[in-house]
């Protein structure tokens, strides 16, 4: 248990389904982070969120809509994904990064397959 | 951009023995932490070491800064050890967005 949860724990969606991936940290971190892990590939950053604020966006494409209501919340909403947008989600929260203890902190993933 | 290159890719020991896992990082970073995935896709973290040398246990870490590289070492090994162990560091001068990069793992697999 890391104090980081994530629901649900597996997804399978058509590509015009729209669903909703949850995180939630009980650790008291004000950052909060969404990673995506493809087979074969390392884990690459999607968003970054500071104090409810988006502060990086690494490019993602716009069928992924990230909500960060508070500083213990983070969703992926997601909309008319691809097949190869199929992988492993995983959510994590750290200390405020200019605190300087950056400690990233991970949920157990949400496995999505999108057919 | 920042990269992070982990070594051996794949790793098969017996039950006991001992191994040491190695990170190379091209550029200077905040900070460093290794993380042990298990085959429920979980990631644990093991070390949060930025510089210098921890133990836990049978595991201990070491960073050097300076030569951009940080070794991971396992001893008396056990088949629970097995999984995916990754490295990862924050950039320096990221905009103290505490983002990670990763490297791409070191699988291991210990028999018993």
């Amino acid at each position: 248990e890391t104090g980081v949860t994530q629901t649900p724990r597996h997804l399978v969606m058509g590509m015009t389904n729209k669903k909703s991936l949850k995180c939630e940290q009980h650790l008291g971190h004000n950052a909060m982070y969404w990673y995506k892990q493809s087979a074969k590939k390392p884990l690459e950053l999607m968003f970054v969120y500071n104090f409810k604020e988006q502060t990086e966006n690494n490019s993602v494409p716009s069928r992924f809509s990230p909500e960060c209501p508070n500083s213990s919340h983070l969703f992926l909403h997601l909309h008319t994904l691809q097949p190869e947008d199929s992988a492993l989600y995983l959510c994590a929260s750290s200390q405020e990064p200019r605190g300087g203890h950056t400690e990233a902190f991970f949920g157990q993933g949400t496995r999505l397959t999108v057919v | 951009g920042i990269q992070v290159e982990q070594s051996p890719p794949d790793l098969i020991l017996q039950e006991g023995a001992n191994s040491t896992l190695r990170c190379n990082f091209s550029d200077s970073v905040n900070n460093l932490q290794w993380f042990h995935q298990n085959p429920w896709g979980q990631l644990i973290n093991l070390f949060y070491i930025p510089s210098g040398t921890k133990q836990n246990g049978r595991l201990s870490a070491t960073t050097v800064a300076t030569e951009r590289y940080s070794l991971l070492y396992i001893s008396s090994s056990q088949t629970t050890d097995s999984g995916v162990y990754f490295c990862a560091v924050e950039p320096y001068g990221s905009g103290n967005t505490g983002k990670l990069i990763f490297g791409q793992g070191t699988t291991l697999q210990v028999k018993p």
